[in-house]
């Protein structure tokens, strides 16, 4: 079976700090990776999307970058944190380059102060 | 418009009440899965569809392409369904996923 992991379940950081976060997927190969940000009270919007290992496509400019550095990896990181950044933060996957079903991973909490 | 209109933003019911949710497209979508959000923020999927319709207990779900919509309705609510609920749809155009604005449930006793 398939399972999705992220880290860490929450953050607090200063405004202009740096942000790593990562995901991790277990079980299945090639898997089309995904990252969602979620406002507080807000809808999902997605930021990020990977193919493949070293291919990240972005879809919401948001001051973010991510990278896929192996297969079943993807990370999500700032060199400078921004307030605007607070959120939730979600990874998924699905099986197919057509955004079929997704599975999502448990998130991460941001607080920017 | 927005490609995905969910509505209503906030509903309350008391246990045993039966409601359903609505999710409209402005274009064509090939599938649409519905989601719970929990206080914690997790993400429970609830359905995932390409025509038709699907039940699940007390939950039933309807996704009609052609008439661009689809339903999430729940029978006698309990007090563990509250929660956001989020429809997300696939663009046949674009095969990009959008989610819907999230419907508020409040269920109390």
């Amino acid at each position: 079976a398939q399972t999705i992991h992220q880290w860490p379940v929450a953050e607090i950081k200063a405004v202009g700090s740096p942000l790593s976060l990562g995901c991790t997927i277990k079980g299945k190969s090639s898997p089309n990776l995904y990252w969602y940000w979620q406002a507080t009270g807000g809808t999902l919007q997605q930021l990020f999307y990977s193919i493949t290992v070293g291919q990240v496509e972005s879809v919401v400019q948001l001051n973010l970058s991510a990278s896929r550095p192996k297969d079943d990896q993807f990370i999500l990181s700032t060199e400078k944190l921004l307030l605007s950044h607070s959120g939730f933060y979600l990874c998924a996957w699905s099986r197919t380059v057509s955004n079929e079903r997704l599975f999502f991973g448990h998130g991460t909490k941001l607080s920017v102060l | 418009g927005m490609p995905v209109e969910q509505n209503p933003p906030a509903l309350s019911l008391y246990e045993g009440a039966d409601s359903g949710l609505r999710c409209n497209f402005s274009t064509t979508m090939k599938s649409v899965q519905w989601f719970q959000q929990n206080h914690r923020g997790r993400l429970i999927t609830l359905f995932y569809l390409a025509q038709g319709t699907k039940e699940n207990g007390r939950l039933k779900s309807t996704f009609n392409s052609k008439e661009r919509y689809s339903t999430l309705h729940i029978k006698d609510a309990q007090l563990e369904d509250s929660g956001t609920y989020f429809c997300a749809a696939v663009s046949s155009n674009t095969d990009k996923v959008v989610f819907g604005t999230g419907t508020r449930l409040q269920v109390s006793p």
